[in-house]
């Protein structure tokens, strides 16, 4: 079945430290985006990207890094200037502009 | 892109329709309406978008009044598993523009 795949589930890190949070579609979709979401809140767009090797900064790309070398992943680093990024990020593809974006299930970072 | 307005919260029978209405009075011609809702914890699902006709598929129907300043997300038969965070998004015709997501409506499906 084609979808897309965030990993891992729940990831812990330590102050300072950088992390990078997977994602990889399999839809054949051409554009991917990243979301950060704080409890109770509704999304916040991190880094999009609508073609291979081009990506442009969302609402809230401070401390963030992502790259786009292949059409199927989009994988999103959060370094350690990011000053609070215990949250909820979300990764989403889609087809086109018109169509629905299709999420994967969330990775719940937790800096220890 | 335009705001909308919702509601913060919802209840609603199971088996009953549950009715989820959205405000975007300022609205431009060419931005659709859209709807996603998100379960607990889990990525956001699509669920139907529109233009200004009324949609209707599998999971709901999108009633679009006609000066396309609201608009409500129906659920015909609301059921447990409907239980969830339900946003409203306009969205112009444009390449690069996003879903902006809200604050939704927390819509709560009781036995």
């Amino acid at each position: 079945d084609g979808g897309i795949t965030q990993s891992p589930k729940y990831l812990f890190r330590k102050e300072g430290q950088n992390v990078t949070l997977s994602c990889e579609q399999n839809l054949n979709h051409d554009a991917m985006y990243w979301y950060r979401q704080d409890p109770g809140q509704g999304l916040r767009l991190i880094y999009y990207s609508q073609i291979v090797n081009d990506f442009q900064k969302g609402d809230i790309a401070e401390g963030y890094s992502v790259s786009r070398e292949k059409k199927e992943s989009f994988p999103l680093t959060v370094t350690s200037a990011q000053k609070n990024p215990t949250a909820f990020y979300l990764c989403a593809s889609s087809i086109d502009w018109d169509y629905g974006y299709t999420f994967g299930s969330g990775t719940r970072l937790t800096v220890v | 892109d335009a705001k909308t307005t919702q509601p913060t919260s919802m209840d609603c029978a199971e088996g009953r329709a549950a009715n989820l209405p959205c405000n975007h009075s300022t609205i431009s011609g060419n931005e659709y309406v859209y709807w996603y809702r998100q379960i607990h914890s889990q990525g956001p699902q699509y669920i139907i978008h529109g233009l200004k006709n009324n949609e209707t598929n599998e999971m709901a129907s999108l009633i679009i009044t006609e000066d396309r300043k609201s608009s409500t997300l129906i659920l015909p038969h609301a059921t447990l598993r409907d239980t969830a965070v339900y946003y409203c998004i306009v969205r112009e015709y444009n390449a690069g523009n996003m879903l902006t997501f809200g604050g939704g409506t927390r819509l709560m499906v009781k036995p």
